[in-house]
């Protein structure tokens, strides 16, 4: 069985803070997604990872891919309210096979 | 450019009883998902189309889960009869390229806004 998993399930932080969540697995990823989902709405994409050690970084969040590609990250530096949400990390384990999501870490800011 | 359409947006139902969902994909998109995402855990394909024909329905409760998308671009997916356990949002999910397609961007999945669906 192929598991994706994400930790922490569930943040409660303060405007400002910095915050890492992780995603897991046993398995080698042939790329990797992070997607952040809004009540009431789909998950939206956020940035994929293909290369093991791939760093991307989208204004306030830093993305990081595992250099055996098992593993990857997500920072988010000074975080703000507007930032609450569901974050899911997904990832493809082989070229055009189907994608497999972790459980999601629930990311609440309070101002 | 519109995105994934679904309706209806919200469904409550009585166990036993049919409910059917629709999906309207981006225009032009040759592959279309389906998802079932539980309260807490993140979304779970339940079946794969590539045109009108089939890709992936491992994870399909076919005894009871139905889909089709006949003409190549809507689809409906159907569940009957339906258990309290089925509750859950189902996400329509649609993406430019085929199965063999690379990594995104090719493959990127757009998602619809789903379909909360309560089972009394």
């Amino acid at each position: 069985t192929q598991l994706l998993e994400q930790s922490p399930q569930f943040l409660s932080i303060q405007e400002g803070e910095n915050l890492t969540v992780y995603c897991n697995s046993s398995s080698v990823f042939s790329s990797l997604q992070w997607y952040r989902q809004e009540p009431g709405e789909g998950p939206v994409l956020l940035v994929t990872v293909v290369t093991g050690g791939e760093v991307k970084k989208l204004k306030r969040l830093t993305f990081q891919f595992g250099d055996a590609r098992k593993d990857s990250s997500l920072h988010i530096t000074a975080a703000q309210p507007g930032d609450t949400g569901l974050y899911l990390c997904a990832g493809h384990y082989n070229q055009g096979g189907k994608l497999i999501f972790g459980q999601g870490t629930e990311l609440s800011v309070k101002p | 450019e519109a995105g994934v359409a679904q309706s209806p947006r919200y469904k409550i139902i009585e166990k036993r009883q049919s409910v059917a969902f629709w999906c309207n994909p981006i225009s032009g998109h040759a592959t279309l998902y389906w998802y079932q995402q539980i309260l807490g855990q993140g979304p779970k394909l339940l079946i794969q189309f590539q045109n009108n024909g089939v890709v992936d329905d491992s994870q399909l409760p076919k005894d009871r889960f139905s889909a089709e998308r006949l003409k190549g671009v809507d689809s409906t997916l159907k569940i009957q009869p339906a258990k309290l356990e089925d509750s859950a949002v189902y996400l329509c999910a649609s993406s430019l390229a085929g199965v063999r397609a690379g990594p995104p961007p090719d493959n990127e999945q757009f998602f619809g806004p789903g379909t909360r669906l309560t089972v009394l």
